[in-house]
């Protein structure tokens, strides 16, 4: 069955960069088939995507996010990675990594999510 | 404003039909395959439909349909575990980036 974990500060200031990892197991990064992303909702908020990325290393940002993101994979290490850099209060969310089986195809499999919060 | 129009609330009693719908554009739904995914009290979301696809262990009483530039979720047969907020999402070509709806609050009453 596959999993994906999320691992990272908690709490991170202001100004600085968020950094997460995405750890899957139960299947492999470097197969051709998936897109591997991250997504985020703020507290009592809805859902929004941050990036996708392919295991070449081909990524694909939020136009709204994309000065500030960038999405990296380790296949040697099946985990794929996020940094936000110059982050605000704004940013304070729950990160998810997930999924999907296409460019275009929706998400299957999502992670257990981890809360980043942004305060000095 | 999302790009994607949900309900914000949806109720049913036990046993019920309910439908949930997701509007769009031809950017959007009108083109792409959309997903459903079932947040219960503020968990990590699931995927409850992918396209026409339910995935493995989504109980059939969850369908997905579209027509035009709206897709909806049906679930026959409601259950209290259903109870939860849901959310489509899908590509949009014209702002280059996968969009979410707001999200539809599902009681069952």
């Amino acid at each position: 069955q596959l999993q994906l974990q999320e691992s990272g500060p908690g709490l991170v200031k202001p100004s600085e960069t968020l950094s997460l990892t995405c750890t899957v197991s139960g299947g492999s990064i470097s197969n051709s088939s998936y897109y591997w992303g991250w997504i985020r909702q703020p507290p009592g908020k809805g859902l929004e995507w941050i990036g996708s990325i392919f295991y070449t290393g081909s990524t694909y940002y939020n136009p709204s996010l994309r000065s500030r993101v960038t999405i990296s994979v380790d296949t040697s290490k099946n985990h794929f990675s996020l940094k936000l850099s110059s982050v605000t209060a704004a940013d304070t969310a729950v990160y998810y990594c997930a999924r999907r089986s296409g460019i275009r195809q929706p998400l299957d499999y999502w992670g257990q999510g981890t809360l980043v919060t942004v305060s000095s | 404003q999302s790009a994607l129009t949900q309900e914000a609330s949806v109720s049913g009693t036990v046993g019920q039909k309910v439908t949930l719908s997701c509007t769009g554009n031809s950017n959007n739904i009108g083109t792409y395959a959309v997903g459903w995914y079932q947040q219960i009290s503020h968990g990590a979301p699931k995927t409850v439909m992918f396209g026409n696809s339910l995935p493995s262990g989504i109980p059939d009483r969850f369908s997905g349909s579209k027509s035009g530039t709206t897709a909806s979720l049906t679930i026959s047969g409601l259950q209290p575990e259903d109870e939860a907020d849901y959310y489509c999402s899908t590509w949009d070509y014209s702002l280059s980036a996968w969009v979410f709806g707001g999200g539809t609050k599902l009681t069952v009453l």
